[in-house]
């Protein structure tokens, strides 16, 4: 069973900075793109950053770009984000993803709530 | 403002028959598959639908779903209470190398 399963989140001030992690199990993590995707409160979904299997593409949403960092190790079966500069905006719950090969998400974790307030 | 549109809002009776569109353009939903995702209540989303019209194990054969050109559409026949939830489309977009998202649909079982 795919199991994926968010930490790090939390409260945080503006320009602060959060990382957080996914751990995956279930599936062979190492041949998988892997993917966070946020939904602000009661707003939709909005694609952040995704990652290659072997790490050496990454992508990111035009609104993260050189603030937030995708990475994963796959000697750990985890997914990371590193989150800088942060700001009101990007208030969300943040899920990790595994994308299928057409590089959308099939499984996803519970989810991580972070909060951006002063 | 999503880069797939759908509509904020749809409803029917149980039993009933309901169909939610998603429109993009040929940059995502023209030149690649669809996926839909149904979000109930304070729970992560859930895939529903992929390659246009596939279903995982588990999902229900009165959900379906389609695609022409530039749009797609998802299908749920035989309405049930359990079937009230939010309900996503997306498609990979070539020129984001990444997927892009409808707004979101919130279905209302009368």
């Amino acid at each position: 069973e795919v199991q994926l399963v968010e930490s790090g989140g939390g409260l945080v001030q503006p320009g602060g900075s959060l990382r957080l992690s996914c751990a995956a199990s279930g599936f062979t993590f190492s041949t998988y793109w892997m993917s966070w995707v946020r939904q602000a409160p009661g707003k939709g979904l909005e694609w952040v950053a995704n990652i290659k299997q072997d790490g050496s593409e990454k992508y990111y949403v035009d609104s993260v770009k050189g603030r937030f960092t995708i990475s994963r190790d796959n000697t750990k079966n985890s997914l990371y984000l590193q989150m800088n500069s942060l700001r009101a905006e990007d208030t969300a719950v943040y899920y990790c993803a595994k994308d299928d090969t057409s590089g959308q998400p099939d499984y996803w974790g519970q989810g991580t709530l972070v909060t951006v307030s002063s | 403002q999503s880069v797939l549109t759908q509509p904020p809002s749809a409803s029917g009776t149980p039993g009933q028959r309901v169909t939610i569109s998603c429109s993009g353009s040929s940059s995502n939903i023209g030149s690649n598959t669809v996926s839909w995702y149904q979000q109930l209540p304070g729970t992560a989303p859930k895939l529903l639908i992929y390659s246009n019209n596939q279903r995982p194990s588990g999902v229900p054969d009165r959900f379906s779903g389609s695609k022409s050109g530039t749009s797609a559409s998802l299908a749920i026949s035989g309405l049930q209470s359990e079937d009230e939830a939010d309900y996503y489309c997306a498609a990979w977009d070539d020129s984001l190398n990444g997927p892009v998202f409808g707004g979101g649909t919130k279905l209302t079982v009368l």
